[in-house]
């Protein structure tokens, strides 16, 4: 049972591109949730989808973010004109349906680090 | 909105020694999971143990376990026979079941040989 699939490891983008980040959540999980972390600090909330649905989006800055779980495929996280600022490890994670074992943890995958030239 | 604090930036232990990282949080619900994950250099997020709130007992799995202190909104990690390969950051995680988890500022735990 494969875990928590993102694609790339790392990214390397000049400011003003576009970064795609891409998460395959474990087999049966239908909720993702992307985290962003920076520098020694801890993980910060960005995003919380379901399938087709975005739930919550309260830790994602209002302009040049924008994240996707669609009905097929996996989810993405997509930064529009990137700045150096955005540099960053990006966390995948994935739970269960509610009811269906669900514990509260997350199970992550190994991150994405961007690196904005 | 749930809040994870660790006050411990960093701590140092001796191999084969115990440690304890501290952890507080502040809810109003009653319900809740806590968590601590471990982030070795590699940056993988590992789950280390799991407490529900509603279980008095404290959780345990091998040599971690934790002392949860619900009043007073304190999870605790405590390592017994510290281990090189435990190094690593540590984060204190609050989880309400769908909603994710809120992670506090990690703890930098050093092993000295």
């Amino acid at each position: 049972n494969a875990g928590v699939m993102q694609n790339p490891r790392h990214l390397v983008r000049r400011r003003g591109q576009e970064a795609r980040l891409r998460c395959s959540p474990m087999k049966g999980h239908s909720h993702v949730y992307w985290y962003r972390q920076l520098p020694e600090e801890g993980l910060k909330f960005m995003v919380y989808l379901q399938k087709e649905n975005i739930i919550d989006e309260s830790g994602m800055p209002k302009e040049r973010f924008s994240a996707e779980f669609p009905k097929e495929g996996p989810s993405i996280l997509r930064i529009q004109q990137v700045v150096r600022g955005d540099s960053a490890a990006y966390f995948c994670a994935s739970s269960p349906r509610m009811g269906t074992g669900n514990t509260g943890e997350l199970f992550f995958g190994e991150g994405s680090r961007l690196t904005v030239l | 909105a749930q809040t994870v604090t660790q006050s411990q930036p960093e701590m140092s232990v001796q191999e084969a020694e115990t440690v304890t990282l501290s952890c507080t949080y502040d809810t109003s619900e009653s319900d809740y999971y806590l968590f601590w994950y471990k982030q070795p250099p590699s940056r993988q997020m590992i789950l280390v143990i799991r407490q529900e709130a509603y279980k008095q007992q404290n959780a345990t799995e091998n040599r971690f376990s934790v002392n949860f202190q619900k009043a007073a909104k304190s999870f605790s990690l405590k390592i017994s026979d510290s281990q090189l390969g435990d190094a690593a950051m540590y984060f204190c995680a609050y989880g309400g079941g769908a909603d994710g988890l809120t992670f506090g500022k990690g703890t930098h735990l050093i092993i000295q040989p």
